[in-house]
């Protein structure tokens, strides 16, 4: 049981570039969802889903997209890659009803 | 609009000493959670109160859910290095999915 996996784990980017941040779990969970953690903000919610082909905007969603095709993968997309989203990228899962998060070891993401 | 505020951001101990990290709102929660977080990894539930007054224990950690569920502390007693991480508290004030995270408190214990 893997439990929720990420990759890449680092990913250096240009302005401009687009790239797909991958995020899969093993727990048949139906939530998933996607954040950034930047140095004194705390984690903040990108994109979320409830089930698959349900997605909806978190607090930050500008510049981002995803998509829920299986319950098992929620990968996040950037289309052109800006400064501003330098960060570290969480994907977590849970299941209806049960408020535990559970959270990918992170993706590293720097975009000069 | 930051809904929950942890406080202290950061806290420098030495090892055998307590201390207590708190988290504020001015919004009620149905249950609030607690996170801990090391460097490189993702966050880990530690507990979750749900009850107004509610108080947990988990070794030496202490968890209280204050009465009117809009703030909550994590007490530790006699804090080890192994304690060191980023501490979280997120709840969800509206019915539905999202949950709002707090800044995090990040306790370094030197031994």
């Amino acid at each position: 049981n893997a439990g929720v996996t990420q990759t890449p784990k680092f990913q250096v980017l240009k302005t401009g570039q687009s790239m797909t941040l991958q995020c899969a779990q093993d727990m048949n969970h139906e939530y998933m969802s996607w954040y950034r953690q930047d140095p004194g903000m705390g984690l903040r919610l990108i994109h979320y889903s409830v089930g698959a082909g349900i997605t909806d905007q978190g607090e930050v969603p500008n510049g981002y997209n995803v998509s829920r095709s299986t319950t098992e993968d929620f990968p996040l997309r950037l289309l052109s890659a800006a400064p501003s989203q330098t960060s570290v990228y969480f994907c977590a899962s849970s299941s209806p009803g049960i408020e535990t998060q559970y959270f990918g070891p992170g993706t590293r993401l720097l975009v000069l | 609009t930051q809904l929950l505020e942890q406080s202290p951001q950061f806290l420098s101990i030495q090892e055998g000493e307590n201390l207590t990290v708190y988290c504020n709102s001015s919004s009620v929660f149905s249950s609030l959670q607690w996170y801990r977080q090391e460097p490189g990894e993702g966050p880990v539930l530690l507990v979750t109160v749900v009850t107004g007054g509610e108080v947990k224990k988990l070794k030496r950690l202490t968890f209280q859910f204050g009465d009117a569920r809009k703030d909550s502390s994590l007490h530790i007693t006699a804090a080890q290095p192994g304690d060191t991480g980023l501490y979280l508290c997120a709840g969800n004030p509206n019915s539905g999915y999202a949950l709002n995270f707090g800044k995090g408190t990040s306790l370094l214990v030197t031994p």
